[in-house]
Formats: structure tokens, C-alpha cells, sequence
């Protein structure tokens, strides 16, 4: 169980246009969800915490209207990443935490965003 | 501000050798501590905490507040323990900080 999924798995999108990427908790009530940008061979960065049906939190130093982010239902988070530039490919992840743990936070298999 | 150390980038041991993967923290609180571990094409997932005591999969690491260090160990080292490892400190009720990460390369 706690099986969190995350779409796409790659994309690829031109510079000024914008790409969303959705994470859903598939068999649990996620009532946090967490967005982690990770650069190449470094650690993952907390962008923002989002709590169902409230405005995220972001992070010191991440653009919340350039990251925007949408936590509509239990199961389902969106980021979208607007206007993208290239500095802004890089491998995002998501993780949920809720079910039965209260601690521990289960993670999607990453977007791997390329902005040409 | 919550900050968490893994000084060593990469681990090359040979099978059978003990492993200490290295992890010291800083922050103001009561530290909650955990290793997450990422195989080759796998997804992130939880190794173990501090608070549970546990053993998995033969590591352990325990909390040593007065160093601020919750290394992970293990006695004898196996060729599908290869991996990332990322020490990860719990703070403001439920983000995590993780450190920069340690890749661990067992040889045959």
C-alpha cells in the first residue's frame, strides 16, 4: 500500500510555456502533499507543502507564482510550472503523507522536466 | 535553520565489509532523524527511523545527540545494498531537510 504516482515521467516543453505535472496518492488519503525539486547528483530541495483545499507553503526562495501549486482533493496535487525557462528543467518529486503513518512520507517517482 | 551533513559524496566497500554511512545535523529542536535509501530506477523510500530502533534489511544508526550525528551501519556489506542513501532531519511537524546524499558502491 501508499503507492503515490506522478505524471508525466518525463517531459520535454519549449521556453515560455507552461507544464503541469500531477501527483496522486492511489491508495491512501494523502492530507499533505510535499514538492522537492532535485538537481543533478545533489539532495532534494523543498519547494512547498501542500494541504488539501488550503494555499501551499512555499519555501524561502521558490517563486510561489511561477510554481504553482493545487491540492483540489485527498488524492490529487498538480504543480504547474509556469512560463518556464530552461534553469527550470530538473527532476521534480512529490511525496504524500497520511494513511495509517503519521510520519512518513511516501514519494512519487519524479518528472523529469527538460525546457528547450 | 535545520541543516543536515553527509560528507561523503560516494562509499566504495568491498562484500562482506562493514559500512558506516555518515550523517551529522544541526537544529534547535528535538530532532526527529530518519534514512531514506534510492535504487538504481527505483523511487525514494524510508529505511528506517530513529524513533523505531529498528533494523532493516541488517543497517541500524543510532541517534547521538551530544555529536548530532545519526550515522548508519552495517556489519557486513552486500552487493544489493548499492544504492543512494539520503539521512533526512524532521522538522516544523512535517517537512524533511536531507542531506546531500552518500551513493554506496559495493563490489564483489
Amino acid at each position: 500500500g501508499a503507492v503515490v504516482s506522478q505524471h508525466p515521467s518525463r517531459v520535454i516543453c519549449k521556453s515560455g510555456t507552461s507544464v503541469k505535472i500531477e501527483c496522486r496518492s492511489l491508495d491512501f488519503q494523502a492530507t499533505t502533499m510535499f514538492w522537492y525539486r532535485q538537481f543533478p547528483k545533489k539532495s532534494l530541495m523543498l519547494m512547498a507543502t501542500s494541504n488539501e483545499g488550503s494555499k501551499a507553503t512555499y519555501e524561502q526562495g521558490v517563486e510561489k507564482d511561477k510554481f504553482l501549486i493545487n491540492h483540489a482533493s485527498l488524492t490529487l496535487s498538480t504543480l504547474t510550472v509556469t512560463s518556464a525557462q530552461p534553469e527550470d528543467s530538473s527532476f521534480y518529486i512529490c511525496s504524500a503523507k497520511g494513511g495509517t503513518s503519521s510520519y512518513e512520507q511516501y514519494f512519487g517517482p519524479g518528472t523529469r522536466l527538460t525546457v528547450t | 535553520a535545520q541543516r543536515v551533513t553527509q560528507p561523503e559524496k560516494l562509499l566504495s566497500v568491498f562484500k562482506g565489509a562493514p559500512v558506516e554511512l555518515k550523517c551529522n545535523y544541526s537544529y534547535s529542536g528535538s530532532p526527529e532523524l530518519f534514512w531514506y535509501v534510492q535504487y538504481s530506477r527505483q523511487r525514494l523510500q524510508l529505511l528506517l527511523r530513529h524513533i523505531s530502533r529498528e533494523s532493516i534489511k541488517g543497517f541500524t544508526a543510532d541517534l547521538n545527540k551530544g555529536e548530532t550525528s545519526f550515522h548508519l551501519k552495517k556489519p557486513f556489506a552486500q552487493e544489493e545494498d548499492s544504492a543512494m542513501y539520503y539521512c533526512a532531519l524532521k522538522y516544523a511537524g512535517n517537512m524533511l531537510t536531507f542531506g546531500g546524499g552518500t551513493r554506496l558502491m559495493v563490489k564483489p
